[in-house]
This record gives C-alpha cells, structure tokens and sequence, in this order.
C-alpha cells in the first residue's frame, strides 16, 4: 500500500537537543499516530492525533497534525539517551478503515 | 493497560517446514486483529487483517494459502507461515483493537528466520 514521507531518515544529536521530524503524503489522512520502537520490540504509541490543527503533547513530546491533514511533525524537547530508537509516523484515511499506513521511520541516536 | 502477547518471541525453521505465530489480548477481547511484517530497517507493512469469526482480508500482493490467518476467539488470533522460504525471514508483528481504546495495541514481535 501507500507509504508515507517520513524525515529525516536518520538523526544523530547530543543529549539536550531538540529533535524534529515529519511525515507527509499526497493524500488526506484523517488520523495520524507517532510511535517509537525499541530494537527487537514491537511499536508504542506515543501520540495520537485526530483533528487537522491540533496539537498535543505527552511529556517531552508535541505533535501537530498538519492543516491541510496531508502532513504531521513530532517534536522531542531536551533529548535524553532513553529516547534513542525508530520513531514512525502512521496515519489513517477515511476510505481505508481501520488500517494503517506507517512511515518509513527515523532513526534517532542520543549521544550522552 | 491493554496487554498484546506474541509466541514465540523468536524461531529458526527449516526451509519447507510451516511455523505458527500466536498473538494473543491478554486482558482484553480484540474483535479485530492486524499482521504486520517488518524486514530489517524498514517499516512496518500491513499484511491482513483478522476477524474473529470470519476470513481475513489480505492486503494487495500477500499470498493468503501461504500465511494462513486463524482468529477463532476473541482473544486469539494465529499466522502460520507455511512451506517457509528463506525469504520470508522478517518480524511478524501483530496488534489488537481493544474496544475501550482508539487505537490497536501491539505485540513485541516474533522474528522468524528460516534456514
């Protein structure tokens, strides 16, 4: 099926910084999710998003889903090593169900 | 929290052989399960989605006589990989829709490796 535009691929950053990374696609999502996968692990949901414009927040993390409901970003503030692992958008149209479309995901290494 | 169990964790089979995945809600009742496969540094890829009760619904390109999809209780639903090929190698990851939540929770996985 249809993937989404997931960036950057890959992110290397220093203990504190703060990261950012997007999810995009040419078609209308009407929910858009961000999880996190630890190696060996299946995913954990961290944010879940189901209005265009909203933005939400879980600790450290704020997610936006996109105006134009064809985009998403995930912010993480003040980056610690235990956040190091894959995250991946997903999102959800309304013609699709309850399925699910992931991203290609962002690796994201800490360095302490 | 809602709890989604995957057995085994791990398996190494031989090539020809057929192998069974259970994924199991815990402490909850998933009318509706999904199966996903992730080759190493990709993303996750919907194969089907199950049913209780019913047949599953394969996504475009995923052969169902060769991953057979059994969701026989609300608890319970199995992928059986068979005459297994080396290529079908990947972790298999399933999730459950637990009524009293959106969204589906996800098991940890199994990885298969056939040899």
């Amino acid at each position: 099926g249809q993937q989404l535009n997931q960036s950057p691929q890959s992110m290397f950053i220093q203990e504190g910084e703060d990261v950012s990374m997007n999810c995009t696609s040419s078609s209308i999502f009407n929910t858009w999710l961000w999880y996190k996968q630890e190696p060996g692990e299946g995913p954990v949901l961290l944010i879940a998003l189901y209005k265009a414009g909203e933005l939400t927040s879980n600790g450290r993390l704020t997610a936006q889903f996109g105006i134009t409901r064809k985009d998403s970003f995930l912010n993480i503030s003040a980056s610690i090593p235990s956040d190091v692992g894959i995250y991946f958008c997903a999102g959800r149209r309304e013609t699709s169900g309850s399925r699910l479309t992931f991203g290609e995901g962002t690796q994201l290494t800490v360095n302490p | 929290g809602a709890v989604v169990s995957q057995h085994p964790s791990w398996v190494i089979c031989k090539s020809g052989t057929s192998v069974k995945i259970e994924c199991r809600s815990l402490d909850f009742q998933a009318t509706t399960m999904f199966w996903y496969r992730q080759f190493p540094k990709q993303s996750l890829m919907l194969m089907a989605t199950s049913n209780e009760g019913s047949k599953a619904t394969y996504e475009q390109g995923v052969e169902k006589d060769k991953f057979l999809i059994n969701h026989a209780s609300l608890t319970l639903s199995t992928l059986t990989v068979t005459s297994a090929h080396p290529e079908d190698s990947s972790f298999y990851i399933c999730s459950a829709r637990d009524p009293q939540h959106t969204e589906a929770f996800f098991g940890q996985g199994t990885r298969l490796t056939v040899v």
